[in-house]
């Protein structure tokens, strides 16, 4: 069964950079053309897809994120990150990865990781 | 971008009731449509994918049907345990939609 964990700092400072990993366990994220995706719910709000890495390592991020968005991955420890930069109240939210691809939506989620921007 | 319309907001039904939940799309978007279901606390759950597909392990109470823009996520007998919020999305071009939810509630 595929585990998604995520993990990271909980509390950042505005203008400093987020940084959360993803580990996944119980499969390779080098298998089976998926993409590994980070998706975040401010509190009491909707779900906002912040973008993704590719199987073959490639990007795509929101167009509203995109400057201050950068998505890695680490095949090696299985695992993939998030950064996000010059960061603000606005980005306080609970932050999720998952995995997924375009005709089968994203079946995989982490449990989730409540970032507070605050000084 | 493309945006994703749920309606209604939120509602409140009866165990046993028949739901149906409405996601419209701002173009088409052929097939890329997902459901999903988020308990309080909790990551959201795939329920269908590709506007009909129910995922493994989900009760066939839950269907989805629709194509273009329009969409349609039905619990045909409501239990319990799907008292719930529910999003739909778009997974047909960049960047990936979220609707705006809609909160089933117990009458």
């Amino acid at each position: 069964q595929l585990q998604l964990q995520e993990s990271g700092s909980g509390l950042v400072k505005p203008s400093q950079t987020l940084s959360l990993t993803c580990a996944v366990s119980g499969g390779s994220m080098s298998s089976g053309g998926f993409s590994w995706s980070w998706i975040r719910q401010p509190p009491g709000k909707g779900l906002e897809w912040i973008g993704y890495i590719y199987h073959s390592g490639g990007t795509d991020y929101n167009p509203s994120l995109k400057s201050r968005v950068t998505i890695s991955e680490d095949t090696s420890k299985n695992q993939f990150s998030l950064k996000l930069r010059s960061v603000t109240a606005a980005d306080t939210a609970v932050y999720y990865c998952a995995r997924g691809d375009d005709s089968s939506g994203d079946d995989y989620w982490g449990q989730g990781i409540l970032v507070t921007v605050s000084s | 971008d493309i945006q994703m319309t749920q309606s209604p907001s939120s509602l409140s039904a009866s165990v046993g009731d028949r739901v149906t939940i409405t996601c419209r799309a701002s173009q088409s978007i052929s097939r890329y449509l997902s459901w999903y279901q988020q308990k309080s606390g909790k990551a959201p759950k795939l329920l269908i994918y590709a506007v009909s597909n129910l995922q493994s392990g989900v009760p066939s109470r839950f269907s989805g049907s629709g194509s273009g823009t329009d969409f349609t996520l039905t619990i045909s007998s409501l239990q319990p345990e799907d008292f719930a919020t529910y999003y739909c999305q778009q997974s047909y071009s960049s960047p990936r939609t979220f609707g705006q939810g809609t909160k089933v509630e117990i009458k």
